[in-house]
């Protein structure tokens, strides 16, 4: 089973609209980790937010807010306003405990576009 | 700061020779560096995890022969792939963290290795 689920591959708006990405996760670890990065073209993974598993109040940096909702495992990632810059692959991931070993396992990423 | 760097950022070799990537954490000292692999529209996939001075854990499926990691140091792992193949072009991407209970990994910009 997909322990992280991004269901949208891609996903199109126009500037400045409001944008949802989603995550679902799935994990029997009581403590894990929840990240987002964005990947632009460029190829580089860029940190955007970590999220413990027993912080479950919302976050908003500027134009970015996340939404965790432990109860439906869901880590959802919000872009108000968007802009052009925005465009990018976005990974949702989950980190938590393997056999003694901490690994980060990515979903399948949200290509999103926005048109200008 | 945590600033990780990668070298080269883009190779290409003929296939049966070997190729040597190198990670390195610039502002901050990794216990613990791991090594991703990404083929095209596609998520990361963990290769390996690196531990300065004791040998890497490889995930199931990636041949430790096949890649070798080395971390020598605690600002410098290298992946060096043998024998190279064209099924083996690929985006390679290391990440760092300060140790292995450091919740947030750091990503270096990438090595696109392209075998002909």
């Amino acid at each position: 089973a997909q322990k992280v689920t991004q269901a949208q591959t891609e996903i199109s708006v126009v500037e400045k609209e409001d944008v949802t990405l989603d995550c679902v996760y799935e994990t029997r670890d009581t403590t894990y980790y929840l990240f987002w990065y964005k990947q632009p073209p460029s190829g580089e993974l860029v940190f955007l937010i970590r999220r413990n598993s027993f912080d479950e109040q919302n976050e908003i940096s500027g134009r970015y807010s996340w939404n965790f909702q432990k109860s439906t495992s869901s880590f959802n990632f919000t872009i108000t306003a968007s802009q052009v810059v925005d465009s990018a692959v976005y990974f949702c991931a989950l980190r938590e405990r393997s056999g003694g070993y901490q690994k980060v396992t990515f979903g399948t990423g949200t290509k999103l576009q926005v048109i200008p | 700061g945590a600033v990780v760097s990668q070298h080269p950022s883009r190779v290409i070799c003929k296939s049966g020779t070997s190729v040597k990537i190198e990670c390195r954490s610039l502002d901050f000292q990794a216990t613990t560096m791991f090594w991703y692999r990404q083929f095209p529209k596609q998520s990361l996939m963990l290769m390996a995890t690196s531990n300065e001075g004791s040998k890497a854990t490889y995930e199931q499926g990636v041949e430790k022969d096949k890649f070798l990691i080395n971390h020598a140091s605690l600002t410098l792992s290298t992946l060096t792939v043998t024998s190279a193949h064209p099924e083996d072009s690929s985006f390679y991407i290391c990440s760092a963290s300060l140790g292995l209970a450091e919740e947030t990994q750091y990503f270096g910009p990438g090595t696109r290795l392209l075998v002909l």
